[in-house]
């Protein structure tokens, strides 16, 4: 079953923030919002994570719903190296992650 | 760069046959994850180790076995194999079995294509 709901593609202009969506509406109080990206067919890439405050990293920005039933990635100049595959994942029993499907981010010049 | 390395990347075989896909994690990870990803399926959890032993099973199927060394580099099994296997298979590591960031944050190798004819 989904844990995690994602548009399946976007566009954004390159230099524009980019805000890719996530809802998690099934998480419970202790399970973490990971986010990754995955470029082409290359190895899933760590982006940011977060449990229930705002998180900020060099790389993004993690907003998180007070319910914490859905949270926003926010890359803030989207250039043409951001187009990827990105993932919101919570895990599941353990550290076992699951991914879904993932919104295909596309940044048109 | 991640810091995991997989051999080999690329891999073409026939069906019925047996391949074993390595995987070194990052120096210090003591937990390695096996994923595979088909063009239909997207990324599936098939198996966990730490340090050695059995973690966590995923959808991994009866044919595929893994196993985790004392060195901590780990080997995917997959064998009778069918068409439906190729895809990409990605190893990750991570420092413990569980918990929060840092040590919970899984990082993926550049993964080894699988191609099944």
């Amino acid at each position: 079953d989904a844990k995690t709901t994602q548009p399946t593609s976007m566009d954004c202009a390159e230099g524009r923030a980019a805000n890719l969506p996530c809802n998690h509406s099934t998480i419970s109080g202790n399970e973490y919002v990971y986010w990754y990206r995955q470029i082409h067919s290359q190895g899933p890439q760590y982006i940011i994570h977060g449990l229930k405050n705002n998180e900020t990293n060099e790389m993004a920005s993690l907003i998180i719903t007070e319910d914490r039933k859905s949270s926003t990635l926010i890359l803030p100049h989207a250039t043409l190296r951001d187009t990827a595959v990105y993932y919101c994942i919570v895990r599941v029993a353990g550290n076992q992650f699951y991914f879904g499907t993932g919104t295909s981010l596309t940044v048109i010049p | 760069d991640s810091g995991v390395t997989q051999t080999p990347k690329h891999l073409i075989t026939a069906t019925g046959q047996r391949v074993t896909l390595r995987c070194s994690p990052r120096s210090g990870d003591l937990s390695v994850y096996w994923y595979q990803q088909s063009l239909d399926q997207g990324l599936q959890f098939l198996i966990q180790y730490y340090n050695g032993e059995e973690r966590a099973k995923g959808n991994i199927l009866e044919r595929f076995s893994a196993q985790q060394f004392p060195d901590l580099h780990s080997e995917l099994n997959l064998s009778s194999l069918e068409l439906g296997d190729s895809a990409l298979y990605f190893c990750a590591s991570s420092v413990a079995a569980s918990g929060r960031y840092p040590r919970g944050t899984q990082y993926f190798g550049p993964g080894t294509r699988l191609l099944v004819l």
